[in-house]
């Protein structure tokens, strides 16, 4: 199975900041890496999908980059409601595996 | 309205069984994968299974092989999960999920309690 370790697991930073998270898949997996949002009590979303796309309707400040094992997810300017967990997810081989998430907070 | 609405919560002993329904809404259900994805409390995503849009292919984590089978029916717009010998790790919100390379649509999910 493809494993997907996320950095950081957590972190704090303020509104207006640019944040960067990434993830790190344990062998080549294309561009099929998507991102999620899931805030607190509800179903996740997709922010990005293949790497680079951003799914219709998400903010642009939400980015994507990232080939073969190291892909980043970048916020260019944090805003409240960004508040949330961010998982990375690889759909190049099944089973279909997730990381371990990045939760954000707001400062 | 586009959605995917689960069904079947319930607690149930360990060693028993459940099966949970995704009923699909405003698309063309028969074209698309499904899959079913669960979060422990307080925990990360994790992928249960998945199959193909005719129903031809099946996948499961190895966390669950040979105890749930997934399935479908395309006349009736819904999916399924059947789960049985559950374990107190199973117990978790299943989300069924819409999509083949990425999952561009959720279930709000079912809550599943193991529990003797």
């Amino acid at each position: 199975d493809i494993q997907m370790t996320q950095s950081p697991s957590s972190l704090s930073a303020s509104v207006g900041d640019r944040v960067t998270i990434t993830c790190r898949a344990s062998q080549s997996i294309n561009s099929y890496l998507n991102w999620y949002q899931q805030i607190p009590g509800k179903a996740p979303k997709l922010l990005i999908y293949v790497a680079s796309s951003l799914q219709s309707g998400v903010p642009t400040r939400f980015s994507g980059s990232g080939y073969a094992t190291d892909f980043t997810l970048t916020i260019s300017r944090l805003q409240p409601e960004d508040f949330a967990t961010y998982y990375c997810q690889q759909t190049y081989s099944t089973p279909l595996t997730f990381g371990g998430g990045t939760k954000v907070e707001i400062k | 309205e586009v959605q995917l609405v689960e069904s079947g919560e319930g607690l149930v002993q360990p060693g028993g069984s459940l099966r949970l329904s995704c009923a699909a809404s405003g698309f063309t259900f028969s074209s698309y994968a499904m899959h079913w994805v669960r979060q422990a409390p307080g925990k990360g995503l994790e992928y249960v299974s998945g199959i193909s849009s005719d129903g031809s292919s099946t996948f499961y984590a190895d966390s669950v092989k040979g105890r749930v089978t997934i399935s479908r029916d395309n006349s009736k717009n819904t999916l399924y999960l059947q789960m049985g010998s559950l374990r107190t790790e199973d117990m978790a919100v299943y989300y069924c999920a819409r999509g083949r390379r990425y999952f561009d649509l959720w279930g709000r999910g079912t809550l599943v309690t193991v529990s003797s």
